[in-house]
């Protein structure tokens, strides 16, 4: 089993929709969790950040963490096309530096 | 607040030829630097990570190294590339308070 598992998509959802992406990990140590949104060709960007577990919310995000059940979730409320891009969770145990740990990614695409 | 400077954008190399790929970071002292590998369509897979001047830590054996040579610089290099060493490199600080992980642009690398 893989430490972080990702949706893998692609999503495509009509403008205006609300988008679920999902994520689930196996390290129960895991006490830090991000969600980084890319397009194509750049390098991510840094979208939600939370370590601890319920729900965090930023304008049309939220970001959903259920530590009981390994499992995070990114919401997009009134997609727009420019959130088309790939977006990953991230996840460490904050003692240890090194060990960010990415999933796979999912792609979205919001279709005006 | 910090930023991250990577170049080149694209680069084309011959197999066998060598690597040099440079990330410097301002806006922080000691920071911990990280070079991640992109391969398409996939995740972020860590290569390496430096907590300080001289020191380098590897996740995964490979063609390539990384050193440290100043406290805001890591560079990232390969004596003979090689077709697999492909992919989009990314460089990226953690911010040590936050826990957060901060990406530079990337370089895209083909050899061919």
């Amino acid at each position: 089993q893989k430490e972080v598992e990702q949706d893998p998509g692609p999503l495509s959802v009509p403008e205006g929709a609300i988008v679920s992406l999902n994520c689930t990990y196996s390290n129960s140590a895991f006490q830090y969790f991000m969600w980084y949104r890319q397009y194509s060709r750049k390098g991510p960007e840094l979208l939600m950040y939370t370590y601890s577990s319920g729900n965090k919310e930023d304008g049309r995000f939220t970001a959903q963490v259920d530590k009981s059940s390994k499992y995070i979730s990114l919401f997009i409320r009134d997609s727009q096309p420019s959130d088309s891009a790939t977006y990953l969770c991230a996840m460490s145990e904050g003692t240890s530096y090194d060990k960010v740990i990415f999933g796979p990614g999912t792609s979205l695409s919001v279709i005006p | 607040s910090q930023t991250i400077h990577q170049w080149p954008a694209t680069l084309v190399q011959p197999v066998g030829s060598p690597l040099s790929l440079e990330c410097t970071v301002e806006g922080t002292s000691n920071p911990n630097l990280y070079w991640y590998r992109q391969a398409a369509g996939r995740g972020l897979q860590l290569l390496f990570y430096s907590v300080g001047i001289g020191q380098i830590s590897s996740e995964v054996p490979q063609n390539l190294s990384a050193s440290r040579p100043q406290d805001r610089q890591f560079i990232l290099s390969s004596k003979k590339l090689l077709l697999s060493d492909s992919g989009f490199y990314l460089c990226a600080q953690l911010d040590r308070e936050s826990e957060k992980l901060f990406f530079g642009s990337g370089t895209q690398l083909s050899v061919l």
